[in-house]
């Protein structure tokens, strides 16, 4: 079985440009999660979605983050425009369902993607 | 708000050995916590986890023990080998009710020595 899908892996980009993520969940999960990964740091999540529906997004930056699931499959993760800060590893997971420990909730993280601000 | 720490940020073990991987959790509401384990360059791997209605869960060559009483986490790896080499994350949900959303720890690095 395939896991979540990332790319690009790496993306060097200037500031105030903007930069677009992209995630591929493993096949048959409802739920998808964004995080963002300073050096050195665990993931801080920055949206969930349950199927198409974005459930928790309360660590974006609503002002240059924005994210979509079309269709509940493959989701877009945006920043416009990049700042300094953005730097960091960009992680996608994915679960069977959204609550529950065990099999159904248990989150499969994608490779991510390394996002370095000049 | 939530807090989750690790007492040693790096440990270093001697291949062979067991391993032992500590975690404090401030909120005594959490209810399910799971050990993930970072390589350089790769998303986390899940590796196990535990309800908080159990205070120990054995998988293949880990243990997690958890003392709610305490607040303290800890991940054992048994005959720890080069592979295990990594960072490793405890990290904890607060129940159903919060759905799936996971607070993480800082991470400890574990260095297996050949």
């Amino acid at each position: 079985e395939a896991g979540v899908v990332q790319s690009p892996r790496y993306k060097i980009i200037e500031k105030k440009q903007p930069v677009a993520f992209w995630c591929n969940p493993i096949s048959g999960h409802n739920t998808l999660y964004w995080y963002r990964q300073n050096l050195g740091q665990g993931p801080e999540l920055l949206i969930r979605y349950e199927n198409e529906e974005a459930v928790d997004d309360s660590q974006s930056p609503k002002d240059r983050f924005s994210a979509e699931r079309l269709k509940g499959v493959d989701s877009t993760l945006k920043i416009q425009p990049a700042e300094l800060g953005d730097s960091a590893v960009y992680l996608c997971a994915s679960s069977l369902t959204g609550v529950g420990a065990g099999a159904q909730g248990t989150q499969y993280f994608g490779p991510g993607t390394r996002l370095l601000v000049l | 708000g939530e807090s989750v720490g690790l007492h040693l940020p790096t440990l270093s073990v001697q291949e062979g050995d067991n391993s032992i991987i500590n975690c404090a959790y401030s909120n005594s509401a959490s209810d399910y916590f799971i050990w993930y384990k970072q390589e350089s360059g790769k998303g986390p791997q899940f590796i196990i986890d535990i309800r908080s209605n159990m205070d120990k869960r054995q998988g293949q060559r880990v243990t997690v023990l958890l003392n709610k009483t305490v607040k303290h986490l800890s991940l054992q790896i048994a005959a720890t080998q080069p592979g295990d080499s990594a960072v490793y994350f405890c990290a904890l949900a607060l129940g159903e009710a919060a759905g799936n959303k996971l607070t993480f720890g800082g991470g400890t690095r574990v260095l297996v020595k050949p």
